[in-house]
């Protein structure tokens, strides 16, 4: 089983629709990320924590919501969907150190 | 506005040639550097990390960190066509710690 699971891998959804996207990891790290990726535009951070917490915004976190449900968890929201959030998404765990990221498979967001 | 630069590429060098990615980062105090390999739809995953100026090498990959002049770059030597990829140069923007923030990346293209 994968150290850092992303659920779902692939949605759907049509403009307006509240979306989740859930993260869980088994790596026993504190700092957990959520980070986009577009065409040509590589990884751009949207939030992260720290710590169950502990909620900061990132480079792009309009139009975006998380929830820092256990040290485990960490899930982003899109409250109303739009068609220019389709994009691939990426959780990322890392410890207290020295910033090392391990990264879920992604979850393939298309909103219509 | 913290950034980290790259040259998007593609970068096209024969097979057992070596590839020189570039990357300049915008924080004079950034602390870990990190180098990630992303094959297309895929996760990225952690080829190097560099933490103090100079050179790192790690089998045919070399990181080399010049704090001054805010640069990092790694070297692929014998490279192969299995070494074509997107590579992202990540960079850590403060001393306490925080998240990474990506370049664009590079795409290096091995022919054989």
């Amino acid at each position: 089983d994968a150290d850092v699971t992303q659920t779902p891998r692939n949605r759907i959804t049509k403009t307006g629709k509240r979306i989740m996207l859930e993260c869980s990891q088994t790596k026993g790290h504190d700092r957990m990320y959520w980070y986009r990726q577009d065409p040509g535009l590589g990884l751009r951070l949207i939030y992260y924590s720290f710590d169950v917490k502990d909620i900061n915004k990132g480079e792009i976190s309009d139009g975006y919501s998380v929830s820092r449900q256990a040290q485990a968890k960490f899930s982003l929201s899109l409250e109303s969907a739009i068609p220019n959030q389709t994009a691939l998404y990426f959780c990322a765990t890392s410890d207290a150190g020295r910033g090392e990221l391990f990264f879920g498979e992604g979850s393939r967001l298309t909103v219509l | 506005q913290k950034e980290v630069e790259q040259n998007s590429g593609p970068l096209s060098v024969p097979e057992g040639a070596i590839a020189s990615l570039n990357c300049t980062y915008s924080d004079r105090v950034s602390q870990s550097f990190f180098w990630y390999r992303q094959y297309s739809g895929k996760s990225p995953e952690l080829i190097m990390s560099i933490y103090s100026n100079g050179d790192k090498e790690d089998g045919r990959f070399t990181a080399q960190l010049n704090k001054a002049s805010q640069y990092v770059s790694l070297l692929i030597r014998d490279s192969q066509p299995s070494d074509s990829a997107t590579y992202l140069c990540a960079v850590t923007f403060n001393q306490a710690g925080t998240a990474l923030i990506f370049g664009k990346g590079t795409t290096l293209s091995v022919s054989s």
